[in-house]
């Protein structure tokens, strides 16, 4: 069962475009969401996380928008670079379940100059 | 200070063998985590280990096993290797095993099962 869902897949933008990845999770019991930013050969790095009790999380150019009611949550990448241009992942876990990170399928960003 | 280190950065094996993966955390983290990327997908969380104690595991099959040492390094095994199992293994580590804390991971292993 998939309990983090992730869209879109892909996404194109051009270079100051504000590109958004949505998530959307099933498990009410999630309280820690974090973004992770993968570059081809390279590890998840961690981006911005948030906890459900704020709606809004800002870090640079990274934003995060959690809607608890709807279970989603979705990241914004501000005046986008061309470095930007990698596969994002969210992710959720429980307080209580130790460090289990459950990611979404992914998405790949290009970020065209 | 040092990330996340892994090794080896890749390995090739056959059917049938067994491997061994290592991961050695940020200084000061005592929780490690291992997790499974088959390509085009996201990480699939397989074990974590805090204070030398697994503390949860994921849908893996009993060929999976993992420890980890009184240094808070750990090492993956994995038996009886299977096409399927070819992926990027990762490790990440916290500073504890609660759910909020940060998890930082390494670049992985490669794994290409033949």
């Amino acid at each position: 069962q998939q309990q983090v869902k992730q869209s879109p897949q892909s996404l194109i933008v051009q270079k100051g475009g504000i590109p958004i990845i949505n998530c959307a999770y099933e498990n009410t019991a999630f309280d820690y969401f974090p973004w992770y930013q993968q570059f081809p050969g390279k590890g998840p790095a961690l981006l911005i996380a948030i906890r459900p009790d704020v709606s809004e999380k800002k870090e640079g150019r990274f934003t995060i928008s959690f809607n608890k009611s709807a279970k989603q949550f979705s990241l914004h990448i501000m005046d986008s670079q061309p470095g930007d241009s990698a596969t994002y992942f969210c992710a959720a876990s429980k307080d209580n379940a130790g460090n289990m990170l459950t990611f979404g399928g992914g998405t790949r960003l290009m970020v065209k100059p | 200070d040092a990330g996340v280190t892994q090794s080896p950065t890749h390995l090739i094996k056959t059917r049938g063998q067994q491997v061994t993966l290592r991961c050695s955390p940020i200084s000061g983290h005592k929780s490690v985590s291992w997790y499974q990327q088959v390509l085009g997908q996201g990480p699939q969380f397989i074990f974590q280990y805090y204070e030398k104690e697994e503390r949860g595991r994921g849908n893996f099959p009993d060929r999976f096993s993992a420890r980890q040492f009184p240094n808070y390094s750990s090492e993956l095994n994995v038996n009886a290797l299977l096409l399927g199992d070819s992926a990027l293994y990762l490790c990440a580590s916290s500073w504890g095993p609660q759910g909020y804390q940060p998890q930082h991971f390494g670049d992985g292993t490669r794994l290409s099962i033949l």
